[in-house]
C-alpha cells in the first residue's frame, strides 16, 4: 500500500541550480497535482494533470515545469532555483474522489 | 473566485474539551468542502467531506462538520479532544468540480492539546 511516493524527502540547492522532484502513485488515478506549502499560506496549486498526456497551470506556476510521464508518474522541475522556491512540495493524486497526498519534499534554496 | 477562510491560525484546548475549528467559504455555487489533517512531517489526510448529501458530516477520529449555507460555514468539531488530535487542520473547497478535483486550501489551523 505505497499510495503516493515522493522523492527525495529533503534537498538543498544553491540559487540557479536545477532539479526534478519525482512523484509516483500506484492507485491507478487519472489526476495528479503538485502543491507547495508555506507557513501561513496553506497549500497552493502549482500544476496539475487531469489525465495522462495533459497538464495545466495552477495558482503559482512561475518558475516550474511538469511532465506527466505516464499514468503513474508526475514530475516537477525547477530549471533555475530561487530562494523564493524554498518550501515543502506535496504531490497528490485523485481518481475523482478525495486527494491522496505524498509525504512531501522539503526543499531549501540558498 | 472561490476561497476559504480559516479563523485562528493557532487554537489551544485542554484534553477532554470541545474542539471547534472555524472555516468559512465564498462560493457562487454550492461547493464541495473538505477538512484535511496534517501530522508533523507527513502529508495531508482526509478527515471528512461535504458533497451535498447531508449537512452534518461525520469523519474519522470522532470529528464532524456541519454545512451551514446561511452562514457559508463548514466548522469542524469534536466533543472531547485527545492528545493525539494535536496537528494542523486545513479546510478546502473544490473550485473545478468533476474529475479534475482541484482544491483551494485555507491557511490552516494548528491545534494544540494541553494535558
Amino acid at each position: 500500500n505505497a499510495g503516493v511516493t515522493q522523492t527525495p524527502k529533503f534537498q538543498v540547492l544553491k540559487t540557479g541550480q536545477s532539479m526534478t522532484l519525482q512523484c509516483a502513485q500506484d492507485m491507478n488515478h487519472n489526476s495528479m497535482y503538485w502543491y507547495r506549502q508555506d507557513p501561513g499560506m496553506g497549500l497552493r496549486l502549482i500544476y496539475y494533470s487531469a489525465s495522462e498526456g495533459t497538464t495545466d497551470k495552477g495558482e503559482v506556476p512561475n518558475g516550474y515545469n511538469v511532465s506527466r510521464l505516464n499514468k503513474r508518474e508526475f514530475s516537477l522541475r525547477l530549471e533555475s532555483a530561487a530562494p523564493s522556491q524554498t518550501s515543502v512540495y506535496f504531490c497528490a493524486s485523485s481518481g475523482g474522489g478525495p486527494l491522496h497526498f505524498g509525504n512531501g519534499t522539503r526543499l531549501t534554496v540558498t | 473566485a472561490q476561497s476559504v477562510t480559516q479563523l485562528g491560525s493557532h487554537v489551544s484546548v485542554s484534553e477532554g474539551a470541545l474542539v471547534l475549528l472555524r472555516c468559512n467559504y465564498s462560493s457562487s455555487v454550492p461547493p464541495y468542502l473538505f477538512w484535511y489533517v496534517q501530522y508533523p512531517n507527513q502529508g495531508l489526510q482526509l478527515l471528512l467531506k461535504y458533497t451535498s448529501a447531508a449537512t452534518l458530516v461525520k469523519g474519522i477520529n470522532g470529528f464532524e462538520a456541519e454545512f451551514k449555507k446561511s452562514e457559508t460555514s463548514f466548522h469542524l468539531t469534536k466533543p472531547s479532544a485527545h492528545m493525539s488530535d494535536a496537528a494542523e487542520y486545513f479546510c478546502a473547497v473544490n473550485y473545478a468540480g468533476g474529475a479534475t478535483n482541484k482544491l483551494i486550501f485555507g491557511t490552516g489551523t494548528l491545534l494544540a492539546v494541553q494535558p
